[in-house]
């Protein structure tokens, strides 16, 4: 089955780190970009970051650009993304999204169940 | 940055009725790389459509995304009623990647 499904959210106190993981199944890991998309309560999508296929290529969302990395074990099949300096504006679902091709600006054609992140005192 | 106008907010309709939702682009979408995505409570979101018009695998055919430039309606003909969600339009035609507020087709 394809599917997506994410792990590692939480709560967590503001200025602290967590490092969220994707595993993929049923396509071919390493052909596609792959992003992590998030949402806020009661918001529409807010994207996050993007690696391309290879893992060489990655893109920063403004917004996080300095304190989140995103990387992936293609051996694995696995995505993650580790986040610090976590800030109260950081609180969303966090979405893993695979991309409809190896390019990195691209929509999503297939997207995980999510995993909440709190970032709270 | 691309920003893009959804409208409107919420659309009350009843099942069997037609519903036209709006994506309004602050700038031209490059290709017309503009996605639609259906979201419900609790759910992630599903691709409906891509390249303003195709639809993704699965998707019945009263869905039907439209336009160009910075004007991107999207139908449903007849609306049934696992129609009633949420709905995002995406632009991927250049960086940053970016999503509209999006449209609530609630029933009436």
């Amino acid at each position: 089955e394809v599917q997506l499904l994410e792990s590692g959210g939480g709560l967590v106190q503001p200025g602290g780190s967590l490092r969220l993981s994707c595993a993929a199944s049923g396509f071919t890991f390493s052909s596609y970009a792959m992003s992590w998309v998030r949402q806020a309560p009661g918001k529409g999508p807010e994207w996050v970051s993007v690696i391309s296929g290879s893992g060489g290529s990655t893109y920063y969302a403004d917004s996080v650009k300095g304190r989140v990395t995103i990387y992936r074990d293609n051996s694995k099949n696995t995505l993650y993304l580790q986040m610090n300096s976590l800030r109260a504006e950081d609180t969303a679902v966090y979405y893993c999204a695979k991309g409809g091709a190896n390019i990195v600006y691209w929509y999503f054609d297939l997207w995980g169940r999510g995993t909440l992140v709190t970032v709270s005192s | 940055e691309i920003v893009l106008t959804q409208s409107p907010g919420t659309l009350s309709l009843s099942p069997g009725e037609r519903a036209t939702l709006s994506c309004r682009a602050s700038q031209s979408v490059s290709n017309n790389y503009l996605a639609w995505y259906q979201q419900k409570p609790g759910q992630a979101p599903r691709l409906l459509i891509y390249g303003a018009s195709s639809r993704a695998t699965g998707v019945p055919d009263r869905f039907s995304g439209s336009g160009s430039g910075t004007d991107f309606p999207l139908t449903i003909s007849r609306l049934e009623p696992e129609d009633f969600a949420m709905y995002y339009c995406q632009q991927y035609g250049s960086s940053p990647l970016t999503f509209g507020g999006g449209t609530k087709v609630e029933i009436k």
